[in-house]
């Protein structure tokens, strides 16, 4: 069966700070692959998607970068953290080709200082 | 520009009554619409997928509906107990028009017993 990570659950970091959080996923091949933001108390924002490795498609223009230098490793980077950047991370995936059901990490919570 | 509508106000039903939500959507075509149940600090969740031609889906308590006239999808959850409380989301997908998937701000139900 399929299992997607993140790491870390949770992560302070001052600002001025770089980031870089994992994804990674396993039991599938060729997985769209997905980063959003969630704010608190509000709804998903979808930042990054990822059709394949080194492709990359940015939704929102913002302080993060994302890259994929592995078939089922997503990763999601920032040279400089800003107060803004604050919030809960979450990586999904997708079988590639479907237009179905996403499969939704745990999450990393992120508090930017 | 494209727009995913839910009720931001928190619902608060009785255990064992009905509670109904609202998804509406503008400048969208979708070929189909996703609802998924997300917990506090937890991942979304899938739960149903209704397509343009259906015009409605069951599973075990929920259903949803999906008029494409309207612009509008109906999810219900019937005979609701207090472990249904949770934030609910609706995905509208123009399916191969792309590959990402976006979500509305969702509706926190509150199942009281």
């Amino acid at each position: 069966s399929q299992t997607i990570h993140q790491w870390p659950a949770t992560l302070v970091q001052p600002v001025g700070s770089p980031l870089s959080l994992e994804c990674t996923v396993e039991g599938t091949s060729n997985p769209n692959l997905y980063w959003y933001r969630q704010a608190a108390g509000r709804g998903l924002q979808l930042l990054f998607y990822s059709v394949g490795i080194g492709q990359i498609s940015s939704e929102v223009p913002q302080n993060l970068s994302a890259s994929r230098p592995q078939d089922r490793q997503f990763i999601l980077s920032s040279k400089k953290l800003l107060l803004s950047d604050s919030g809960f991370y979450l990586c999904a995936w997708r079988l590639a080709g479907s237009q179905e059901t996403q499969y939704f990490g745990p999450g990393t919570r992120l508090l930017v200082l | 520009s494209q727009k995913i509508e839910q009720n931001s106000e928190a619902l608060n039903i009785q255990e064992g009554k009905t509670a109904t939500l609202t998804c509406n959507y503008t400048n969208y075509s979708p070929a189909y619409l996703q609802w998924y149940r997300q917990d506090p600090g937890r991942g979304p969740v899938f739960l149903l997928l209704i397509r343009e031609n259906e015009k409605e889906k069951r599973k075990e308590r929920l259903k949803v509906t999906f008029d494409t006239t309207l612009k509008q999808s109906l999810f219900h959850i019937t005979a609701s107990q207090p472990a249904d409380s949770a934030t609910y989301l609706c995905a509208p997908s123009e399916g191969a028009a792309g590959n990402k998937l976006t979500f509305g701000g969702g509706t926190r139900v509150l199942v009281k017993p």
